[in-house]
This record gives structure tokens, sequence and C-alpha cells, in this order.
């Protein structure tokens, strides 16, 4: 059973616009949530994070946009750079941390020149 | 910084063999050390949890005796699949964090295949 879902396998964006992917939940409980970003032969690396006591966190050009009633979080990368290409996890924790993370399958984004 | 290492970046072996793979931290103490399986098209699946000095926490379902986990230093631990089969063929990647437990660092990531 996916706790964690990414229904988008991947996404196609211009440049300069702004891409948005998506990330759905199934359990309550969690209450800290990730983006990694994973290039190919890489592994992840840390994009932003939030806490379920937030609805909002940004950080330059990543947003990351929480709402607990609907189980659903999304990142938003404006404005979109080549250079962003790359598959994109949601993650989901509990107790607050980043431990024993819980992943999604990933969205590969890919934005165009 | 927090640069975390996997070696091999790639192996084949032969159905019964064991093979290890090392992960370390290269430039912080890793208190804490995760290892993951990643099969096509699926999600980084938690095989298990080790912290430095103590024996690995195992995810329900993960055999212990199969995937040998040891996390001897505080900037070393290691996979070792037991007598792989083809199914264990699959991306295995691990992780660590430091004394704040900020974040997760991955490594790269080990593919695995067993003839």
């Amino acid at each position: 059973d996916q706790q964690v879902k990414q229904n988008s396998p991947s996404l196609s964006v211009q440049e300069g616009r702004i891409s948005i992917l998506n990330c759905d939940y199934t359990n309550s409980m969690f209450d800290y949530f990730l983006w990694y970003k994973k290039y190919p032969a890489e592994g992840p690396t840390f994009l932003i994070s939030i806490s379920s006591i937030k609805d909002k966190n940004e950080d330059g050009r990543f947003t990351v946009f929480l709402n607990k009633s609907a189980k659903h979080l999304s990142l938003h990368i404006v404005p979109s750079q080549p250079g962003d290409s790359a598959v994109y996890f949601c993650a989901a924790g509990l107790g607050g941390s980043n431990y024993k993370l819980t992943f999604g399958k990933g969205t590969l984004l890919t934005v165009n020149p | 910084g927090a640069v975390v290492s996997q070696h091999p970046s790639r192996v084949i072996c032969k159905s019964g063999t064991s093979v290890k793979i090392e992960c370390r931290s290269l430039d912080f103490q890793a208190t804490t050390m995760f290892w993951y399986r990643q099969f096509p098209k699926q999600s980084l699946m938690l095989m298990a949890t080790s912290n430095e000095g103590s024996k690995a926490t195992y995810e329900q379902g993960v055999e212990k005796d199969k995937f040998l986990i040891n996390h001897a230093s505080l900037t070393l631990s290691t996979l070792t699949v037991t007598s792989a089969h083809p199914e264990d063929s699959s991306f295995y990647i691990c992780s660590a964090t430091g004394s704040t437990g900020d974040t997760q660092y991955f490594g790269p990531g080990t593919r695995l295949t067993v003839l």
C-alpha cells in the first residue's frame, strides 16, 4: 500500500514557467514532509521541507505548500530552469523529523529551453 | 560538505554468492545510517536503520539474516547481501545523518545484478 503517492510520473515545462509537482499521502500521522531531487547516477539531494504546523515554506525559487485536510503537498518551482530537470521525490516522516522516511515513486521533471 | 559515498557503484554476481556494499560519510560523523532499496519505477523503500555500535533495526519484511548490516564506525556502514538471488537485483542506496539529524544525505547508490 503506497502511503506517499506521486501520481504524475513525468512533467514537461517550458523554461521560465512554473513547475508544479504534486504529492498525496494517506497516513495522517505524517507530520514532516520533504522534497528531494535526484540526477541520474547520483543519490537524492535534499531540496526543501515543511512541518505540519506550517502550510507554506519558501526557499528561493522553491516553495512547498501543505494542505493537511486534503493530505496533499506540492512543490512549486518558479521560474523553472533547464538545470532543474531531474526526478523529484516527495517523502514523509513521523515525529517531526526526517527519520524513517516514506518516499513516493518520483516525478521526472523536464524543463525545456 | 555532507558527502556520502558508496562502493561499488555497480556489481554483478552469481546466484548464491555474497556481496558487500560500503557506505561512507566523507566529511561528517554519521550517527545514523539508513539503507534503502529501489526497484525499477518504484519508490525508495527503507530496509533498515543503523546506529554506530549497535544492531540495525530492520523494517517489516526485510530478512536480517539475508541483509547483514554493520555500522562499526561513525563514518562507515556496510550492507552484505548473503546468498544473493536474482530477485535481490535492485538499486541499493544508503543515507546518513549527523548528530543534529536535520537532513538525510544520500549516497549515489549501488546497482546490484544477480545472475
